[in-house]
């Protein structure tokens, strides 16, 4: 069964300061998604990683996907209070059906 | 583009009374999921249909849950008798891979409160 982890599940942090979120998965996996949810909204799509070595940057996200380490990083450089919200990895299986699993989330708060 | 819709976006019912969620897909997506978001937690797959016809269902408490697509088109989502530990978002989403599992668009959710 694949299992999703993230961490931390909670970071408050400053307005332009730089922080890193984990993503590490339990089994080998050939696509991984980043997802940003706002309070009482639904989620939105902010990366496709497909391959080892992925790197993929918006604005101030960057995200990269190591899979022989089994994990994914979303890089934040010099947080705006905008980007608060919940971000959530995702990762497909390597089963028939391709399920794709979520991590629990990091909720991000960014102080003025 | 119209995204994913979904309704209702709020339901309030009682432990042991019934309740149905309605989705309709992105025009063409042959894949359609539903996922159950509990407060604090990641979305989990409850079922997932490609066309009119289930892929995987294996997370999907059948004793209370159903779900259908008839048409290949839209669906609903079941439950009942409701339990209090089924209160959250139940959020919708379609991908138009077929066969793989590529992109989701998720809609915006029905929130359930059970009392």
């Amino acid at each position: 069964e694949l299992k999703v982890e993230q961490n931390p599940l909670f970071l408050s942090m400053q307005e332009g300061k730089n922080y890193t979120i984990y993503c590490n998965y339990s089994t080998t996996s050939d696509r991984l998604y980043w997802y940003r949810q706002d309070p009482g909204k639904s989620l939105e799509s902010l990366f496709v990683l497909l391959s080892n070595g992925a790197v993929k940057q918006e604005g101030r996200l960057m995200a990269s996907l190591d899979t022989k380490a089994r994990l994914s990083t979303l890089h934040i450089t010099a947080a705006v209070h905008d980007l608060s919200a919940t971000y959530f990895c995702a990762v497909i299986s390597s089963g028939s059906a391709r399920q794709l699993t979520f991590g629990s989330g990091t909720q991000l708060t960014v102080l003025p | 583009e119209a995204g994913v819709a979904q309704s209702p976006r709020y339901k309030i019912i009682e432990k042991r009374q019934s309740v149905a969620f309605w989705c309709n897909p992105i025009s063409g997506h042959a894949t359609l999921y539903w996922y159950q978001q509990i407060l604090g937690q990641g979305p989990k797959l409850l079922i997932q249909f490609q066309n009119n016809g289930v892929v995987d269902d294996s997370q999907l408490p059948k004793d209370r849950f159903s779900a259908e697509r008839l048409k290949g088109v839209d669906s609903t989502l079941k439950i009942q008798p409701a339990k209090l530990e089924d209160s959250a978002v139940y959020l919708c989403a379609s991908s138009p891979n077929r066969g793989r599992t590529g992109e989701l668009f998720f809609g915006e959710g029905s929130r359930l409160t059970v009392l």
